[in-house]
């Protein structure tokens, strides 16, 4: 079974450009989670899905970013404008939310982004 | 959500077994415990799972105590291949899913 998936691996971008991220979650997966490191911090929480319905996005940290699910499928992470602080690791991770392992995350390996 | 404490990095030897402490003195009545593994350049990888006493599965235990203040994840016999970061968690995970709050994290290295 394919794990979650995130496109693209890598990008590099201009301040003031627009980028949209990808992730497609495990089949079947209610729950995408959108996190991401900027250099030399922790690993912060963005926003959570629940299929299409955003459950919690109190992690988002201004409204350049924008983070769509159509469909409950794959979804979308928009930052526009980006700015320099913007620049970092951006991890999906999909979960059941239900099952012998309560909310077991799989992550993706990430985009890294750099804004320049 | 709980914070968590855990040692910045700890070393060991190929064979040892491995203890990692975390700390969460704030735990509340519906908090489970998690633990992830990351490697460079690699998403968090789930490891284990666990409310109270034991845990144990084909990777790692998890212990337990009974006032939940604390918990150590368990590594039998570490090769070089387990060097990575492990991150201590806790949040009520019930409902669908819960916010997944990652702190500094225990960075490992095991040596030959």
């Amino acid at each position: 079974e394919a794990g979650v998936t995130q496109f693209p691996s890598h990008s590099v971008i201009e301040k003031g450009q627009t980028v949209t991220l990808r992730c497609d979650p495990i089949s079947g997966h209610d729950n995408l989670y959108w996190y991401r490191r900027v250099m030399g911090k922790e690993i912060k929480f963005l926003l959570h899905f629940v299929k299409e319905s955003k459950q919690d996005e109190s992690g988002m940290p201004n409204n350049r970013f924008l983070a769509e699910r159509t469909g409950g499928t794959y979804s979308t992470l928009k930052v526009q404008p980006a700015e320099l602080e913007d620049s970092g690791v951006y991890f999906c991770a999909s979960s059941q939310g239900w099952g012998p392992s309560y909310n077991e995350q799989f992550f993706g390996p990430g985009t890294r982004l750099t804004v320049l | 959500l709980a914070k968590t404490t855990q040692p910045i990095s700890m070393d060991s030897y190929e064979g040892q077994e491995v203890n990692i402490t975390c700390s969460h003195n704030n735990i509340a009545t519906n908090d489970y415990i998690t633990w992830y593994q990351q490697f460079p350049s690699q998403g968090p990888r789930f490891i284990i799972q666990g409310y109270k006493t034991k845990v144990t599965n084909e990777v790692a235990s998890l212990f337990i105590p009974a006032d939940r203040k604390s918990s150590t994840l368990s590594l039998p016999r570490v090769s070089l291949s387990d060097t990575a970061v492990y991150y201590c968690l806790v949040g009520d995970p019930r409902g669908g899913g819960f916010k997944t709050i990652f702190g500094a994290g225990t960075r490992l290295f095991v040596k030959a």
